[in-house]
Formats: structure tokens, C-alpha cells, sequence
């Protein structure tokens, strides 16, 4: 399975913008990049997905870079509602279709 | 919105007991998914389905098994429930191909005494 390697916490303020990380240098050509949000006592919501470009929708951004080694997940004004573990998560074409989830970053939004 | 409804939000069962997690989605999903969400080993794959009446092993696959016997429904089931399965137990569905989300359940929080 392609790997995803993100930072375990970030802190960022309320009304300001947050860069989530990640990356995946084994990522193939075929593989999409996802990510879930996780609130507490609540299962995982999609947030966002792309293959090579940049891709924009309600909740978010996802910039991804070149190379597809590594992206990042935009909250473009964090609220105390974005409070959650975030998961970047490839998706494989090939094989099967499952998703591998990993220990994501769990952010934290201060007032 | 696409729904994806778990039968029980919580539930307390004895050892060796037969458990049955259901797991409903409204929106013609061909795949459906069983993880388990644990401290520390985060969420892991018990099963899958592709279609009805298939299903596949995931990474944890021990101590349970699945029935599809229709699109919309997938059913988790613990033989013979141990401590060790005390856990949450999250639902998933999603289109065939990699360019669609995945809908998760609110979850299933068991507890074996």
C-alpha cells in the first residue's frame, strides 16, 4: 500500500487560515488523494479528493504539488467546528478499492 | 444526502454471545466497508463488499464475518463475542472507482462485559 506521512497535531486560531500537510512519495500514477475529517465521537466525513490539480469545494482546498509527492489541505478560515483528526488517505485504481487509514493530525483550533 | 445508518449507536453484550452490527445505505452503493476504531491502532479494515453476496478480508478479519444479501445492507457478525471486540465499530459505502467519497456511519460503540 502507498504510504501517507502527516505531522500528529497542529494548532492554528480561530478565523485564520490552516495548512494540513502530507506527504506520499510512493504515491503511483493512478492513485487519488483523499481526505476525511474526524470530529469527536462521530465517523470519519469526507472532506476533499484530486488526482493532480488543485481541486476547491465548501469545506476546503487541496493543493497538490507536481510531483503528486505531497499535498495539502487548506481551511481557508478556521472555526472551532474544523476541531478534528485529519486524514490524508490515497485511494488505489488498481487491486482493491479500500482505504487505509492512518494516524492523521489532530488539530486544534484555539478561540 | 447519502445516508449510511447504523442500527445501534451503542450496545452491551456478554461473552460468547452471536452479535450482529447492521449497517444500512440509501444511495445504491456497490461497495460497503466494516472498520473498527481502537486508541492508539486508529481505524482498521474488517471487511468489504463489492456486490451482494461478495465480500472480501480486510486487515483484521479474525473473530467475524459478513452477510450482503442485498445492496443497500451489510451485516457484521461477531460468532462468538470476546473483550477483545469491545470497540467502535464504523460502517462505510462508496461508489465503484477511486474518484468518489466514501460515506462513513456514525459508528457502533459495543462493549463485551
Amino acid at each position: 500500500d502507498a504510504k501517507t506521512t502527516q505531522p500528529n497535531s497542529m494548532e492554528s486560531n480561530e478565523e485564520e487560515p490552516v495548512h494540513l500537510p502530507c506527504n506520499h512519495s510512493t504515491i503511483s500514477g493512478t492513485d487519488y488523494i483523499h481526505w476525511y475529517r474526524q470530529l469527536p465521537s462521530q465517523g470519519p466525513e469526507y472532506v476533499i479528493h484530486g488526482l493532480t490539480s488543485n481541486v476547491n469545494n465548501r469545506m476546503a482546498s487541496l493543493a497538490i504539488a507536481e510531483d503528486r509527492k505531497s499535498s495539502t489541505l487548506i481551511l481557508h478560515r478556521a472555526t472551532l467546528r474544523d476541531a478534528a483528526v485529519y486524514y490524508c488517505i490515497l485511494s488505489w485504481k488498481e487491486g482493491a478499492q479500500k482505504l487505509v487509514f492512518g494516524q492523521g493530525t489532530r488539530l486544534t483550533i484555539n478561540p | 444526502d447519502v445516508k449510511v445508518t447504523q442500527s445501534s449507536r451503542y450496545l452491551v453484550k456478554r461473552t460468547g454471545e452471536k452479535v450482529f452490527l447492521e449497517c444500512v445505505q440509501d444511495m445504491d452503493h456497490e461497495n460497503m466497508f466494516w472498520y473498527r476504531q481502537d486508541p492508539g491502532l486508529g481505524l482498521r479494515l474488517i471487511y468489504f463488499s463489492y456486490d451482494v453476496k461478495m465480500k472480501e478480508k480486510g486487515d483484521i478479519p479474525e473473530g467475524y464475518s459478513v452477510s450482503r444479501e442485498k445492496k443497500e445492507r451489510f451485516s457484521l457478525i461477531l460468532e462468538s463475542a470476546s473483550t477483545n471486540q469491545t470497540s467502535m465499530y464504523l460502517c462505510a459505502s462508496t461508489l465503484s472507482g477511486p474518484n468518489y467519497g466514501y460515506t462513513f456511519g456514525s459508528g457502533t460503540r459495543l462493549t463485551v462485559v
